[in-house]
């Protein structure tokens, strides 16, 4: 089993479209998760970080944990073509220890 | 202007040549990573450093080396070991472990291509 996991994708919705994106881990004491975006030829840039069980919001995007779970998603509310890029998932298990990635999953929005 | 810096953009090798990619960071980071990207794959850590003079291997070491003489800079060596050297090379930095989890997000460098003649 691969320590982080994301949808195999690709995905692909209509612009306005909620996407909704997920990833699950292996190891049951990681603490910090983040979500990153690549766009093609560029490197990952961070789009939300979470560390607590339940939703954080930030502008269209929401991150939900669910730690007994192993579960965290990246939904994306109003879709837009510039939202199309790779999504990269992250954990970390303790403070100070390394970031594990999944392979990302790559997001296409339609006009 | 704050960040990380990766030199050269695109960098060409020729079969047994050694090559350096340069990864320098003005952000006060303690930790600094070196993760390599292929053609539709996630990111696999090559090296990292906690601490400057002291670094550890990640999960595909060999045939690459590093050093970390001073806290800003951390190189990355490609060595003539590295059989497929080609791919997409990140350097990455984040403040140290005990900051706590909302202080060790890590920043990304714009990237190394690296290309074999």
């Amino acid at each position: 089993q691969k320590e982080v996991e994301q949808n195999s994708g690709p995905l692909s919705v209509p612009e306005g479209a909620i996407a909704s994106l997920n990833c699950t881990y292996s190891d049951r004491v990681s603490q910090s998760f983040f979500w990153y975006r690549q766009y093609s030829g560029k490197s990952p840039e961070l789009i939300m970080s979470i560390y607590s069980n339940g939703d954080k919001e930030d502008g269209r995007f929401t991150a939900q944990l669910n730690k007994a779970s192993q579960y965290v998603s990246l939904l994306i509310r109003d879709s837009q073509p510039s939202d199309s890029a790779t999504y990269l998932c992250a954990v970390k298990i303790t403070s100070g220890s390394r970031l594990t990635f999944g392979e990302g999953t790559q997001l296409t929005v339609n006009p | 202007d704050g960040g990380i810096t990766q030199s050269p953009k695109y960098l060409f090798r020729k079969e047994g040549q050694n090559v350096t990619l340069s990864c320098e960071q003005n952000l006060n980071h303690d930790a600094m990573y070196w993760y390599r990207q292929d053609p539709g794959q996630g990111l696999r850590l090559i090296y990292y450093s906690q601490i400057v003079n002291d670094f550890q291997k990640g999960d595909i070491a060999e045939g690459y080396s590093v050093s970390r003489e001073k806290k800003e800079s951390f190189p990355l060596t490609v060595t003539s070991a590295q059989k497929n050297p080609t791919a997409f090379y990140l350097c990455a930095s984040t403040m140290r472990g005990t900051s706590g989890p909302t202080l060790e997000t890590q920043y990304f460098g714009p990237g190394t291509r690296l290309l074999v003649l």
